[in-house]
């Protein structure tokens, strides 16, 4: 998982409230993504951002937000509009943005459970 | 549209024994395809990837993918499989010319019984 942080690792959310994964890489890559893994599903990508201050909808967007304010760090908003949080979120970035041949790298992943 | 197949949920081997994790994949343009590998509770470790040129490409941990342009595959292999093999096994593709998305599949499980 070297170099790319997230945290926490479990995440518990009430009904109606907003939580926030956080996203910090260290590899001084310009791409980062957010990823939605359900059972038995493949990743889905619910945001990428390219550079600094830009970032754009992946397929299941709707529910989610993100800023990119710094190269190193991308935060994802669960909010209370996504009907179904409960997932495995995964973070990764790669080196020189997302139409290159660059390998995305991943995190270890956050846990988020809704009660 | 691009997308990516791997017709085995799970995919049983004793240790010792060879090993194939089978991807099959549709992309309109030239393919970029790379394999990870996942434990539980953990992100996607990547294993290997196609780009160009010979179409056996090696990679971590002794595995190794076959990239077949006619069949639209791109099979993952190891010659003796170990018990610490166990895990998630991810294939994905890019479309090379001017794609942007990477599409994962839906994953086959891989049980090595020592």
């Amino acid at each position: 998982d070297g170099g790319i942080t997230q945290s926490p690792k479990y995440l518990f959310r009430k009904e109606g409230q907003n939580v926030t994964l956080s996203c910090e890489q260290n590899l001084n890559h310009d791409a980062m993504y957010w990823y939605r893994q359900d059972p038995g599903q493949g990743l889905r990508l619910i945001y990428y951002s390219q550079i600094v201050n830009d970032f754009q909808k992946g397929d299941i967007a709707e529910g989610y937000s993100v800023s990119r304010e710094k190269k190193e760090s991308f935060p994802l908003t669960v909010t209370s509009a996504q009907k179904n949080p409960t997932a495995f979120y995964l973070c990764a970035s790669s080196n020189r943005g997302v139409a290159s041949t660059d390998t995305q790298y991943f995190g270890p992943g956050t846990r988020l459970t809704v009660l | 549209a691009q997308s990516v197949a791997q017709p085995e949920d799970q995919v049983n081997v004793a240790e010792g024994n060879p090993l194939t994790v089978k991807c099959t994949y549709s992309v309109s343009g030239n393919p970029y395809l790379f394999w990870y590998v996942q434990y539980p509770n953990r992100g996607l470790q990547f294993l290997l990837k196609y780009i160009t040129g010979d179409n056996l490409v090696k990679g971590s941990y002794g595995f190794e993918a076959e990239f077949n342009k006619s069949q639209t595959s791109f099979h993952l292999k190891k010659p003796s499989a170990l018990v610490s093999d166990s895990a998630l096994y991810f294939c994905a593709v890019r479309e090379g010319t001017g794609g942007f998305k990477t599409i994962f599949g839906a994953g086959t499980r891989l049980f090595v019984k020592a």
